[in-house]
């Protein structure tokens, strides 16, 4: 099945500045790439995803770039809020079948 | 329902006993994932389901992890005599898009059933 790896664990940013995180996939015929936030003792919840015909989505201050031929993929946010504070979990899939997650980020945002 | 729902919350039982967590998918919703979570991990694959049909259950730990969704709707996992390791939050998930469509795509989780064996 699909592999993905997700770097770095844990990101420390101060407010206002810019956070990335970036994952990697092995299955070539991978094609939907999701990202998760989930907030403590919360449910993950979807914020952004991408499709494999489309190599830059963005969404106010997220964005998520992908580059098919290196089968990586990542998340940048700008302007961080604290409430940006969370863990956010990269995944992907083949449609919508044998969706597999990244092990996670911890983002902090310290005011 | 609204959401999806699992039951029970917790489930607290001693080592060597079944358990049986269910799932209820929002309703139509065609695709149905199990994944647990290790507090700050990722979610562990499983099994998934599209309509009543298990797609692949290449996840499950061991043969004492089975899962069923006989009428495409709601699921149920049961472990048989469960361990200590067995111990997690268990996460069921829906989606209303199975191959292609016009859908997003997006998964939405349950609460979670989490499971401490003692």
């Amino acid at each position: 099945g699909e592999n993905v790896e997700q770097h770095p664990s844990t990101l420390s940013v101060q407010e206002g500045d810019s956070a990335v995180i970036k994952c990697t996939y092995s299955d070539s015929a991978s094609n939907y790439f999701p990202w998760y936030k989930q907030e403590l003792g919360k449910r993950p919840q979807l914020i952004i995803d991408i499709r494999s015909n489309v190599g830059e989505k963005k969404d106010q201050r997220i964005a998520v770039t992908l580059n098919k031929t290196a089968k990586h993929f990542s998340l940048h946010i700008t302007e961080t809020q604290p409430e940006d504070s969370a863990v956010y979990f990269c995944a992907a899939s083949k449609g919508n079948n044998d969706m597999r997650f990244g092990a996670g980020t911890r983002l902090t945002v310290k005011p | 329902g609204a959401g999806v729902s699992q039951s029970p919350r917790y489930k607290v039982t001693k080592r060597g006993q079944d358990v049986a967590l269910r799932c209820d998918p929002i309703s139509g919703h065609v695709s149905l994932y199990w994944y647990r979570q290790a507090l700050g991990q990722g979610p562990e694959f499983l099994t998934y389901f599209n309509y009543e049909a298990q797609q692949d259950k290449s996840g499950l730990p061991n043969d004492r992890f089975s899962a069923e969704r006989p009428e495409g709707s709601i699921s149920t996992l049961t472990i048989q005599r469960t361990e200590q390791r067995d111990s997690a939050m268990y996460r069921c998930a829906s989606s209303s898009w199975a191959s292609g469509g016009a859908n997003t795509g997006e998964l939405f989780f349950g609460e979670g059933s989490r499971l401490t064996v003692l």
